[in-house]
């Protein structure tokens, strides 16, 4: 079964620009969850979806935003750069049935390495 | 609000001797708790979860947490340190409302392991 897959691995922009991030979930799962990672901030939760709905919000201006298509496949947004999104996007999905069950676990894929110069 | 706090950003121990990561978290009703390993260039893996059932819980690769409600801790242990273990490590708690996609990470203990 294939993993949670993120595309691009890399990504330079320059501040101003805006970007968009894309998560394939691992098959099956309907819940996809966006973290942003850096040195000085750790983990920090964006957003998660689940049946192309927004579940939950992280404390994120609103020039971060996602999306989920019926796929399940989830892209996320960011307008507007600046020099702080410099990070690590990581992606989760979960089965997410019936909304979670206490047996579900979160599967992270790679990530995507955002640098704004 | 809810917080995990890690003791230590590292800790370095030497081949076949003790882990032990620390994790304390500021919560009034018993979460869950999760414990997930990054290597460098790559994602988080789960080691192991806490939910009720049992608060010794087991995970992969020999580690295992002891969940303590009395001290709101959720130490990760492992009793004999492999070279493979060296990794960065992060103690997290589901947010309030129980969503486990919606979790609060500690800011992380790199594991250095010694030969």
């Amino acid at each position: 079964k294939a993993g949670v897959t993120q595309t691009p691995r890399y990504l330079i922009k320059t501040r101003g620009q805006q970007v968009t991030l894309s998560c394939s979930p691992i098959s099956g799962h309907r819940s996809v969850s966006w973290y942003q990672q850096t040195p000085g901030q750790g983990l920090q939760f964006l957003f998660e979806y689940f049946s192309e709905t927004q579940r939950n919000k992280g404390n994120f201006p609103g020039r971060f935003s996602g999306r989920q298509f019926s796929n399940s496949r989830s892209e996320m947004n960011v307008s507007t750069l600046e020099l702080g999104d410099s990070a690590l996007y990581l992606c989760a999905s979960r089965g997410g049935r019936g909304g979670g069950t206490t047996n579900e676990k979160l599967f992270f894929g790679s990530g995507t390495q955002l640098s704004v110069l | 609000a809810q917080s995990v706090t890690q003791l230590g950003s590292h800790v370095s121990v030497s081949e076949g001797a003790l882990v032990l990561l620390r994790c304390n978290y500021s919560s009034s009703v018993p979460p869950y708790l999760f414990w997930y390993v990054q290597y460098p260039n790559q994602g988080l893996q789960l080691l192991l979860k806490y939910t009720s059932a049992a608060t010794l819980v087991k995970g992969i690769n020999g580690f295992e947490a002891e969940f303590k409600k009395s001290e709101t801790s959720f130490h990760l242990t492992k009793p004999s340190a492999h070279m493979s273990d060296a990794a960065e490590y992060f103690c997290a708690v589901s947010a309030p409302g129980g969503s486990q996609g919606n979790l609060i990470f500690g800011k992380g203990t790199k594991l250095s392991v010694k030969p």
